[in-house]
C-alpha cells in the first residue's frame, strides 16, 4: 500500500531561518499529498495540499510541490515565526478511492526568538 | 468551514472501566468517520472507519471487542475503550471527509487524550 516518509526531528531553528522538511512517498498511482500541522494540544490541521503532479501548495508562507520524478512533497517556509513551532506530518491516501489517510512519523519543529 | 467536535477532550479513568468518546460532525454530515490513535512523539496509526448504518471496518491489529464504535447517526460516531488498561492510553481523534470533496483532506477533531491509571 501506499506510504510516506518523513524526516525526522526535531527541527529546532531561529526566527526567520529558511526551513525544509523533507517527505518521499511510495504509492499506486498518483494520490493527492498533504501536510497537516498540529498545535500542541490540538488536532490536526490542512495546511496544504497538492492534488497532481507539479502542483504547489502553499499557505500562510508554507510551500509544497508534488514532484513525481523523486515522489517527494518536501514543505518550505522562506522566513519561519515562533508561531509556527508545531508539529508536522505529511500525508497522502493510503487506498486509491478511499479517503483514509497514511501519515508520516510526523516533524516536531521549534523556532526560538 | 466544516467543523468536527470531539468530545471530551481529555479523560483519566481507572483501569477495567470503559470510556466512551463522542466525535460530531457540526455543519455537515458523515457517512463515515475514521479513529485513528496517537501514541507519545509518534505519528497518527488509522485505527478504523466508522461507517453510518453499518458495521465499522478495523484495520489489521486493532481489537474489536476492545475499541467498540457505533456510527449513531450521520453526525454522530462513538468509539469506546472497553476494559481499558494503562496501554491504552493514548491520543484519540476523530476525522470525516466533507460531502461531496471526494479528494479533499479530511476534518479532524481535536483529539481526546486518554490516561488509564
Amino acid at each position: 500500500g501506499n506510504s510516506v516518509t518523513q524526516m525526522e526531528g526535531p527541527v529546532t531553528l531561529s526566527e526567520e531561518a529558511f526551513l525544509t522538511i523533507n517527505c518521499t512517498y511510495t504509492a499506486t498511482g498518483y494520490p493527492s499529498l498533504f501536510w497537516y500541522v498540529q498545535y500542541p494540544g490540538e488536532g490536526l490541521q490542512l495546511l496544504l495540499k497538492a492534488t497532481k503532479a507539479d502542483d504547489k501548495g502553499s499557505n500562510k508562507g508554507f510551500e509544497a510541490t508534488y514532484r513525481k520524478e523523486t515522489t517527494s512533497f518536501h514543505l518550505e517556509k522562506g522566513s519561519v515565526q515562533v508561531s509556527d513551532s508545531a508539529v508536522y506530518f505529511c500525508a497522502l491516501i493510503k487506498e486509491q478511492g478511499a479517503q483514509k489517510l497514511v501519515f508520516g512519523q510526523g516533524t516536531r519543529l521549534t523556532i526560538n526568538p | 468551514g466544516a467543523v468536527v467536535s470531539q468530545h471530551p477532550s481529555w479523560v483519566i479513568c481507572k483501569s477495567g472501566t470503559s470510556v466512551k468518546i463522542e466525535c460530531r460532525s457540526l455543519d455537515f454530515q458523515a457517512t463515515t468517520m475514521f479513529w485513528y490513535r496517537q501514541f507519545p512523539k509518534q505519528s497518527l496509526m488509522l485505527m478504523a472507519t466508522s461507517n453510518e448504518g453499518s458495521k465499522a471496518t478495523y484495520e489489521q491489529g486493532v481489537e474489536k471487542d476492545k475499541f467498540l464504535i457505533n456510527h449513531a447517526s450521520l453526525t454522530l460516531s462513538t468509539l469506546t475503550v472497553t476494559s481499558a488498561h494503562p496501554e491504552d492510553s493514548s491520543f484519540y481523534i476523530c476525522s470525516a471527509p466533507q460531502p461531496g470533496h471526494n479528494n479533499s483532506p479530511l476534518h479532524f477533531g481535536n483529539g481526546t487524550r486518554l490516561t488509564v491509571t
